[in-house]
């Protein structure tokens, strides 16, 4: 398996933009997690996913901010309008079923948003 | 609130010597730790767990130290090497819960 896949690597947009951050988890794995890294707070877990479903989205600062995982193999997290408070490396995650398994990342996408 | 901490910023240490990168949670419903590794421009990899009913594990240079009583966990690696030299990041689930929580990470630079 390829692993997890993100995209785009980078995107720089203008602030009330729209962005769209995809995610390709692991084949197989049935949860889903996307995650925000920054200097002041670290990795901080946005929203995660199990079979598809969401399951806690506490972590969503705002409603700019929606995930959806339309199946299996594909999620999509949109932020709508874009802040240059939202610049950071989001990063999409996946692990099998079981609670004492390692979650695999991708290799994250920075947001830059000016 | 943060139920994951990593209080030390950052570490530097001599090639060959010993690194111990510590942390500490809150939350008593933790029973899974894991210690991620991550490079610049890279995603987070897995490196080594411990279950709570350990309180050691050890995989070739590094070992992970549990000590329930204090919530605290502790990584040693030894020897280090410079190829160490990365930003190491704690983390701690529950069964109830299937969600990573992660401390800020502590940045260990391993100099020749």
């Amino acid at each position: 398996d390829a692993g997890v896949i993100q995209s785009p690597r980078h995107e720089v947009t203008e602030m009330g933009q729209e962005v769209t951050l995809r995610c390709k988890p692991i084949s197989g794995h049935d949860y889903l997690f996307w995650y925000r890294q920054t200097m002041m707070r670290g990795l901080e877990l946005l929203i995660y996913f199990n079979n598809n479903v969401p399951i806690d989205d506490s972590g969503m600062p705002e409603d700019r901010f929606s995930a959806k995982m339309p199946n299996a193999s594909f999620s999509t997290l949109k932020i709508q309008p874009s802040e240059p408070r939202d610049s950071a490396v989001y990063f999409c995650a996946s692990r099998s079923q079981g609670a004492h398994t390692e979650a695999f990342f991708g290799q994250g996408t920075r947001l830059t948003v000016v | 609130d943060q139920q994951v901490k990593q209080n030390s910023p950052s570490l530097s240490v001599q090639e060959g010597r010993i690194s111990i990168l510590n942390c500490d949670y809150t939350n008593s419903m933790f029973d899974y730790f894991l210690w991620y590794k991550k490079y610049p421009a890279e995603g987070p990899t897995f490196l080594i767990s411990i279950s709570s009913i350990k309180d050691k594990n050890e995989d070739g240079r590094f070992t992970v130290f549990l000590n329930k009583s204090a919530k605290h966990l502790s990584l040693h690696i030894v020897p280090s090497q410079p190829g160490d030299s990365a930003v190491y990041f704690c983390a701690a689930t529950s069964r109830s819960g299937y969600a990573l929580n992660f401390g800020k990470g502590t940045s260990l630079l391993v100099t020749p």
